[in-house]
C-alpha cells in the first residue's frame, strides 16, 4: 500500500517568516502534486513535479521533488496571512496510473 | 465560471435516510473522481470514471454507496441508509487524463 506522510502536521508562524513542509513516502511516484485547501472548500492545485530533482518556483513558493521521486518539499518565503491553509501533497500511484493518493496535509497558520 | 461544481454544498440528514450528491465536471474533462475527506485528513479516494465507465472503486465504498456517470458528463454519488460515520466532506474532481485534478467545493454531509 502506498502511503504519503507529511510533516509537520501543524505549523503556526508569524508573518514574514520562512517555512518548509515535507512530504515523504517509501514508494516511488511518477508525479507529485501540491494543493492548498481552505476551510469548507475543495483543494486547489498549486504545482505538479515530475522529474527527480526538479525544482519549481511559484512566486514565494518553491517546490522540490526528491531525486528518487519518493519525497518532496514546499518552501514558503516571507509567509503572508493569505498563505494560511491546509497544504496537501498527492502522488500518482505506480500501481494504478489514474489513482492519486493524498497525504494527511500540513495545516499552516500565518499570524499577522 | 467553468470550474467543477457540486450540489448541494451542505446536507443534513437523519440516520437511515438516503442522500444523493451531484457533480458537474469541467466540460472537456473525461475523468471524474469522488473522494471523501474527514477533519484533519487528506482526501480518500472512493471511485473514478473515464467517460461513463466506472474504472475503479475503493474498498472504502461499501454496498451502501453507488456512483454513476450515465452520459459521461455529470455524476451522482448516492449513499443509502446513511450512518453517522458517513459524515464527511465529499469531494469531486475532474481531469483530462493527467495526474492534475481540479476539485469542486465539496458537499458537507452531516448525519444526525
Amino acid at each position: 500500500t502506498q502511503l504519503l506522510e507529511q510533516s509537520p502536521q501543524f505549523l503556526s508562524i508569524q508573518e514574514g517568516e520562512n517555512l518548509t513542509v515535507y512530504c515523504n513516502s517509501s514508494s516511488v511516484f511518477s508525479s507529485l502534486q501540491w494543493y492548498r485547501q481552505e476551510p469548507g472548500e475543495g483543494p486547489v492545485l498549486l504545482v505538479t513535479v515530475v522529474t527527480g530533482g526538479e525544482v519549481k518556483k511559484l512566486k514565494r513558493l518553491t517546490f522540490q521533488f526528491g531525486d528518487a521521486r519518493k519525497d518532496s518539499s514546499l518552501h514558503i518565503t516571507a509567509a503572508q496571512p493569505g498563505d494560511t491553509g491546509l497544504y496537501l501533497c498527492a502522488g500518482a500511484s505506480k500501481t494504478s496510473y489514474d489513482k492519486v493518493i493524498f497525504g494527511p496535509g500540513t495545516s499552516l497558520s500565518v499570524i499577522p | 465560471d467553468t470550474g467543477v461544481s457540486q450540489d448541494p454544498r451542505h446536507k443534513i440528514t437523519k440516520r437511515g435516510q438516503n442522500v444523493t450528491f451531484r457533480c458537474d465536471p469541467i466540460s472537456e474533462h473525461n475523468r471524474l473522481y469522488w473522494y471523501r475527506q474527514t477533519l484533519g485528513q487528506g482526501p480518500e479516494f472512493l471511485t473514478y470514471f473515464q467517460n461513463e465507465a466506472q474504472l475503479e472503486k475503493s474498498r472504502l465504498l461499501s454496498d451502501r454507496f453507488s456512483a454513476e456517470r450515465p452520459k459521461g458528463s455529470f455524476s451522482t454519488l448516492e449513499i443509502q441508509r446513511t450512518e453517522q460515520g458517513d459524515s464527511a466532506m465529499y469531494l469531486c474532481a475532474s481531469s483530462l487524463g493527467g495526474h492534475e485534478q481540479f476539485f469542486g467545493p465539496g458537499t458537507r454531509l452531516t448525519v444526525l
